[in-house]
């Protein structure tokens, strides 16, 4: 149980595309993802939190405008990386929590490379 | 501020016992996980204490105590597959997960 898929796996972009990456709950229903992007050998960096139904909520720093968050449903959010720059080249990591309560743990995506060249 | 400390980097015998540990200071304190992340990967969920003690689950323990904002995570029979990087989370008061900067664990043979 509680797996959560992420498409794609990796990708490569030029410079000024978008790029859109999908998080899927599979087995349970998630009121809530998590976005993280992480640089090599550093830990996790929380980018955006959201609530199904509900704009997110962005961490300090990260752009909003460029960093497009949609959670349409309670088993699909998607993250679009606009005009991308080659410093946007990260590995992107999605997680999806369920919405009983008391149930606090986050189940995380396979994740994604970006390579923007 | 909110902080969460663990060791940058450890090495241990295949075979031999290993305990990682975290203090943490956060705003609030609902919970604290351990994760496994191997390079290249997403982490995996390993544990979860809200309550001080020691939990056991299989190779794997983990200890809280809440008034020393002190867990470990403590790994058993050592095996080259257990070489991964392990993190620390704290949920804080507003259920938001505080995490570690990791500690990368070497196994050698």
């Amino acid at each position: 149980g509680a797996v959560v898929s992420q498409h794609p796996s990796w990708v490569i972009c030029k410079s000024g595309t978008s790029v859109k990456i999908e998080c899927r709950s599979l087995d349970f229903q998630a009121t809530t993802m998590f976005w993280y992007r992480q640089f090599p050998k550093q830990s996790l960096m929380l980018m955006a939190t959201s609530n199904e139904g509900s704009k997110a909520t962005y961490e300090q720093g990260v752009e909003k405008d460029k960093f497009l968050i949609n959670h349409a449903s309670l088993t699909l959010s998607t993250l679009t990386v606009t005009s991308a720059h080659p410093e946007d080249s990260s590995f992107y990591i999605c997680s999806a929590r369920e919405g009983r309560e008391g149930v606090y743990e986050q189940y995380f995506g396979p994740g994604t490379r970006l390579t923007v060249t | 501020g909110q902080n969460i400390d663990q060791p940058t980097e450890m090495t241990a015998t295949e075979g031999a016992i290993v305990q990682i540990n975290c203090t943490y200071q956060t705003s609030g304190f609902n919970g604290l996980f351990w994760y496994q992340q191997h390079a290249g990967e997403a982490p995996t969920f390993l544990s979860y204490n809200v309550l001080d003690g020691l939990e056991e689950k299989g190779r794997f323990s983990s200890f809280l105590s809440r008034s020393k904002g002190y867990s470990y995570l403590l790994l058993k029979e050592l095996q080259m597959k257990d070489s991964a990087s392990y993190l620390c989370a704290v949920l804080d008061s507003n259920y938001q997960l505080i995490w570690g900067a990791g500690t990368k664990l070497i196994i050698k043979p």
